[in-house]
């Protein structure tokens, strides 16, 4: 069964601060891997897709990276924000058109 | 309207009742998907159409019951609801093939009394 783990659960910085979130999944027939942020009561926005082929994606100040061989991807983001603070929620694709997410990291960014 | 669009954005509705959430995407993708989301739980998904055609139901209760009448549009019908039924429905579509990366509509707010 594909599973999609994020740690920590939750996380708070101060505003500036250089952060890391981890995701680990057990596919190890990954297509692709999603990450996503989610406002309180809204939908998923989607940030980066990393292919399997590719090792990192970047858009702004966010740099996702993936490593199949471990399991692993991670989402950094630079010099973070109050404007920053949702909760995060990564995906993994296998060989079906099914998402399978993990249950996302809550960051906040405090002033 | 752009993106991923659906209405209602909340709705509260009895145990007996019928009711329908509506799912529209302007973004020419030709797969949509249903997820439910939980308190404290990872998104599950419910269905996914390709085509208007169903390639997946994920053992989702028959008082679920979707509906693709084209590339554009989902729906999702919903009759004799339990109270752990409450959640957000959630939307989203992707193009077939290429990256697949899905784009999601903000959410039908349910609770069921």
């Amino acid at each position: 069964k594909q599973e999609v783990t994020q740690i920590p659960a939750a996380l708070s910085v101060p505003e500036g601060e250089n952060l890391v979130l981890n995701c680990s999944f057990t596919d190890s027939a990954i297509y692709n891997l999603q990450w996503f942020r989610q406002d309180p009561g809204k939908g998923l926005t989607s940030l980066l897709l990393i292919q399997s082929s590719q090792r990192e994606q970047t858009s702004g100040r966010l740099n996702a990276s993936l490593d199949k061989s471990s399991g692993r991807s991670t989402l950094y983001i630079a010099a973070s924000q109050p404007g920053d603070s949702a909760t995060y929620l990564c995906a993994e694709r296998g060989g079906s058109e099914k998402l399978v997410f993990g249950k996302g990291t809550k960051l906040t960014v405090n002033p | 309207e752009t993106g991923v669009t659906q209405t209602p954005r909340h709705l509260v509705m009895g145990m007996t009742n019928k009711k329908s959430l509506k799912c529209e995407q302007h973004l020419g993708h030709n797969a949509m998907y249903w997820y439910k989301q939980s308190a404290k739980k990872p998104l599950e998904l419910m269905f996914v159409y390709s085509l208007e055609e169903r390639v997946e139901n994920n053992s989702v209760p028959s008082r679920f019951s979707p509906e693709c009448p084209n590339s554009s549009h989902l729906f999702l019908h919903l009759h004799t609801l339990q109270p752990e039924d409450s959640a957000l429905y959630l939307c989203a579509s992707s193009p077939r093939g290429g990256a697949y990366e899905q784009y999601f509509g903000p959410g039908t707010r349910l609770t069921v009394t």
